[in-house]
């Protein structure tokens, strides 16, 4: 059965202390990886792709990598404002479909 | 214009009502989705629609009911809800529903429906 774990579920980091999040995967067939931001009340914002390992995607002070079990985002000097629930998804040879993994809730102090 | 824009944001319905869900988007995917998302769960896929034709259904009961009426717009008809459908209700689209680089979803704000 396909999975996609994420950890750890929460996160609480002071302003300016870098850490990682990790997405661990066991899918037949993965095609990509997919990096997501959700606020509250709100609906996922795309962040990375990711489809082969060895890859890696930064923007800002977010930096998604990927081996062939799991992917870390990393935070460098995290500011409130990165502060949300960082989930990643999975596509395989069933198209259209994305399989989330639970999130982790980061909260960033200033 | 790379918005997906949801209607209403709020909706409280008793379990004898019938409401829809708008969905819109002018990106020119041709690929729209429905997600459920519990509160602190992640999004659950419902429906997917790949050039207006219904291609992923994931066994969700009838009392919901997707429309896709054109490319741009894309409708959840509810009808005799249960209290335990009370969910935020995301609306997403893509370009292709297959295709390297053309599946990054694009959401909406979602509705957040209570049913009473």
């Amino acid at each position: 059965e396909d999975q996609v774990t994420q950890s750890p579920e929460a996160l609480r980091l002071q302003e300016g202390e870098s850490s990682s999040l990790n997405c661990s995967y066991t899918v037949s067939g993965l095609r990509g990886l997919f990096w997501y931001r959700q606020d509250p009340g709100k609906g996922p914002e795309f962040l990375f792709t990711l489809y082969s390992a060895g890859e890696e995607k930064e923007k800002e002070r977010l930096k998604a990598t990927l081996t062939k079990k799991e992917s870390f985002l990393h935070i460098t000097a995290p500011k409130p404002e990165d502060s949300a629930t960082y989930l990643c998804a999975v596509t395989t040879d069933s198209w259209g479909k994305f399989q989330f993994g639970a999130g982790t809730q980061v909260v960033v102090t200033p | 214009d790379t918005e997906v824009t949801q209607t209403p944001k709020h909706l409280v319905m008793g379990m004898t009502n019938k409401k829809s869900l708008k969905c819109e988007q002018h990106m020119g995917h041709r690929a729209m989705y429905w997600y459920k998302q519990k509160a602190k769960k992640p999004p659950e896929l419902m429906f997917v629609y790949s050039y207006e034709k219904l291609s992923i259904n994931e066994s969700v009961p009838s009392r919901f009911s997707p429309e896709c009426p054109n490319s741009s717009l894309l409708n959840l008809h509810l009808h005799a809800l249960q209290p335990e459908d009370s969910a935020l209700y995301l609306c997403a689209s893509s370009q292709e529903v297959r295709g390297r680089n053309n599946e990054k979803l694009f959401f909406g704000s979602g509705t957040q429906l209570s049913v009473l």
